[in-house]
């Protein structure tokens, strides 16, 4: 079945800076991917994704890229600010079972004032 | 419009003791699913249902049962409650790919 590996598993950035998290899969077949953030305390949120006939896509400050032949995309976070830290959680659904979603296993992001 | 509602919210067992979680979606999604959430471990997934009567095992079914006999309601069942089971579990619900989680149950197992 589908695995995914997510690196780091935390990150501390000064506030400002960009924030890079990146994540691996295992099912060439996988066609969706998407990133979650879970503030302290509460439940994993949506925040961008992207399908696999999209190598990039921006929303504002976070943007996403796909490298298919290499099965691995990214988070990236620019200028970043104290709200942004949390746990980020990359997400891919599985080919061979449309409706899986196989979750990596996190990054806590800290951003330093 | 509530979204997903986890009941309950917090739940104390005892090994061996049975209990059953209780997910809610007034979204009208066809897909449902269950995750614990363990530290340094992500949400790895339990069981889930791609409709109405329909359930499939997920990464780690082994001591849980799952039913959805109505679509709005995803059950999780514990029958033999163990220390391992010790979790956050999250409900979630999916249109489009999109997740739409509930707000956890924390269960502790002693």
């Amino acid at each position: 079945g589908e695995n995914v590996e997510q690196h780091p598993s935390t990150l501390s950035v000064q506030e400002g800076d960009s924030a890079v998290i990146k994540c691996t899969y295992s099912d060439s077949a996988s066609n969706y991917f998407p990133w979650y953030k879970q503030e302290l305390g509460k439940r994993p949120q949506l925040i961008i994704d992207i399908r696999s006939n999209v190598g990039e896509k921006k929303d504002q400050r976070i943007a996403v890229t796909l490298n298919k032949t290499a099965k691995h995309f990214s988070l990236h976070i620019t200028e970043t600010q104290p709200e942004d830290s949390a746990v980020y959680f990359c997400a891919a659904k599985a080919g061979s079972s449309a409706s899986k979603i196989i979750f990596g296993s996190g990054t806590r992001l800290s951003i330093r004032p | 419009n509530a979204g997903v509602t986890q009941t309950p919210k917090f739940r104390v067992l005892k090994t061996g003791q049975s209990m059953t979680l209780l997910c809610a979606q007034d979204m009208n999604h066809e897909y449902m699913y269950w995750y614990r959430q363990d530290p340094g471990m992500g949400l790895r997934l339990i069981h889930y249902s791609v409709g109405e009567g329909t359930t499939a095992k997920g990464e780690v079914p082994d001591g849980y049962n799952v039913s959805r006999l109505k679509k709005q309601n995803f059950l999780l069942g514990l029958e033999s409650a163990a220390p391992s089971q010790t979790s956050v579990y999250f409900c979630a619900s999916s249109y489009d790919d999109k997740a739409f989680f509930g707000q956890g149950t924390r269960l502790t197992v002693v």
